[in-house]
């Protein structure tokens, strides 16, 4: 079946270090990526996303991604993060086919410690 | 940049009672707009997908008469909550723009509390 996979529910990072969100999809083919984060009770707002070139994606607030194709994966990173980037982050998919909705990843919870 | 307007951003109403939550593109024309739900910690569910001029198309489990979407120009979709129970209390959220997301802009999104 068709899916989005955020393995990891919830994950705790100690302020500065580094972060590696996790997601994968199973779609034949490559489908546009996105990541987004939510702030309690606020909308999305969109870090950054994939349709074609280069896989290495730079995003806003220091974020990046990366596609591997050969693994069906889009995992979101930060060098150093602050602890104003604690929040909810969602994988998120559009299928191949024109004009579908997003699909969301259940969204993984990070919480940072100082 | 372009902007999505949704309002009202929090609703508080009484058990048997319709709410309208109201989606604008704000400086596009949206000829799909999307609405999601969203419980407390769980991930955002699509409800229906909006056409202007047409119908609505609902997500399976979805119940049409209950979630009255209309889009009847290319900048403002509405959803409304008809007979809210308890069990509507969620996090609504709307999406409009292109073609696969690359002209996707999301709403701040609406708190229905249903007493």
């Amino acid at each position: 079946a068709q899916s989005v996979t955020q393995p990891d529910i919830h994950i705790t990072v100690s302020e500065g270090a580094s972060l590696e969100l996790r997601c994968n999809y199973s779609y034949g083919a490559t489908p546009y990526l996105f990541w987004y984060v939510q702030s309690p009770g606020q909308g999305l707002q969109l870090l950054l996303k994939y349709f074609s070139g280069d896989t290495l994606v730079q995003g806003i607030k220091g974020f990046e991604a990366e596609f591997k194709r050969s693994q069906s994966s889009f995992n979101l990173r930060k060098p150093s993060v602050h602890w104003s980037d604690a929040a909810e982050y969602f994988c998120a998919v559009v299928p191949n086919q024109a004009g579908t909705a997003l699909i969301f990843g259940k969204g993984t919870t990070l919480s940072v410690s100082s | 940049g372009a902007v999505v307007s949704q309002h009202p951003s929090r609703v508080i109403c009484k058990s048997g009672t319709s709410v309208k939550i109201e989606c604008r593109s704000l400086d596009f024309q949206a000829t799909t707009m999307f609405w999601y739900r969203q419980f407390p910690k769980q991930s955002l569910m699509l409800m229906a997908t909006s056409n202007e001029g047409s119908k609505a198309t609902y997500e399976q489990g979805v119940e049409k008469d209950k979630f009255l979407i209309n889009h009847a120009s290319l900048t403002l979709s509405t959803l409304t909550v008809t007979s809210a129970h308890p069990e509507d209390s969620s996090f609504y959220i709307c999406s409009a723009g292109g073609d696969r997301g690359e002209k996707l802009f999301f709403g701040s999104g609406t708190q229905l509390s249903v007493l």
